[in-house]
């Protein structure tokens, strides 16, 4: 069945250097493939998606390109904020009406 | 913007007994969705809930567990018979249109504790 694997954290980094949060999944088909971040204390919000093959996602800084020759959605942010510190779960949608998450990859930006 | 509303944020109850996590969706949205988180695992769907109905179950939505609209703005999850393994977050969300295309909306969810 549909699955996504997502880099273990905690990572954490110091303001203004580059993040990577690594993401491949399992699917049949062509999954749309989301982003979700959890800021403390809150719900998980949408931060980027992409629903085809070489689509890149962006926003707030972060982007993430569906590769489908190695069923990848990696994260980037080229210069991280402390406001950036949240749990950042990578996600899958496929043609029945669920969303698959990974475990979440918890991040701390130090200042 | 618009927010998904879970009540209560957490609840403790003692095993064997019944729980309602209660959630007010975004008005104009027509799916709605549970999932849950157990403590260091993956969030894992529950149940999508379209017109009514439910549209889609996941396993782990087994006779112990009920979803209801009763009202036209609430959306309640029941587990009948709570037992120690269903300890976890859970997290409320809604939609305008199917998941596959749209943006959900999740609440800040509920922590429920079994004892």
């Amino acid at each position: 069945g549909n699955s996504v694997t997502q880099m273990e954290g905690p990572v954490t980094l110091s303001e203004e250097a580059f993040l990577t949060i690594n993401c491949t999944y399992t699917a049949t088909g062509y999954p749309s493939l989301f982003w979700y971040v959890q800021y403390p204390g809150e719900g998980l919000q949408l931060l980027l998606k992409a629903t085809k093959a070489d689509d890149k996602g962006s926003n707030k800084g972060f982007e993430a390109t569906y590769r489908k020759e190695t069923t990848s959605f990696h994260l980037e942010k080229g210069s991280v904020q402390v406001s950036d510190s949240a749990v950042y779960f990578c996600a899958l949608g496929g043609r029945d009406d669920k969303i698959i998450f990974g475990k979440g990859t918890r991040l701390h930006i130090l200042p | 913007e618009p927010e998904v509303t879970q009540t209560p944020s957490h609840q403790v109850t003692q095993m064997g007994q019944e729980v309602i996590l209660r959630c007010v969706p975004i008005s104009n949205h027509l799916y709605f969705y549970w999932y849950r988180q157990i403590l260091g695992q993956k969030v894992e769907f529950l149940v999508s809930f379209y017109n009514n109905e439910i549209s889609e179950k996941s396993e782990i939505f087994d006779d112990q567990f009920s979803v209801e609209r009763p009202d036209g703005s609430n959306f309640t999850l029941k587990i009948r018979s709570t037992k120690l393994e269903d300890s976890a977050m859970y997290f409320c969300a809604s939609s305008v249109g199917a998941a596959l295309n749209e943006k959900l909306f999740f609440g800040s969810g509920t922590q429920l504790s079994v004892l």
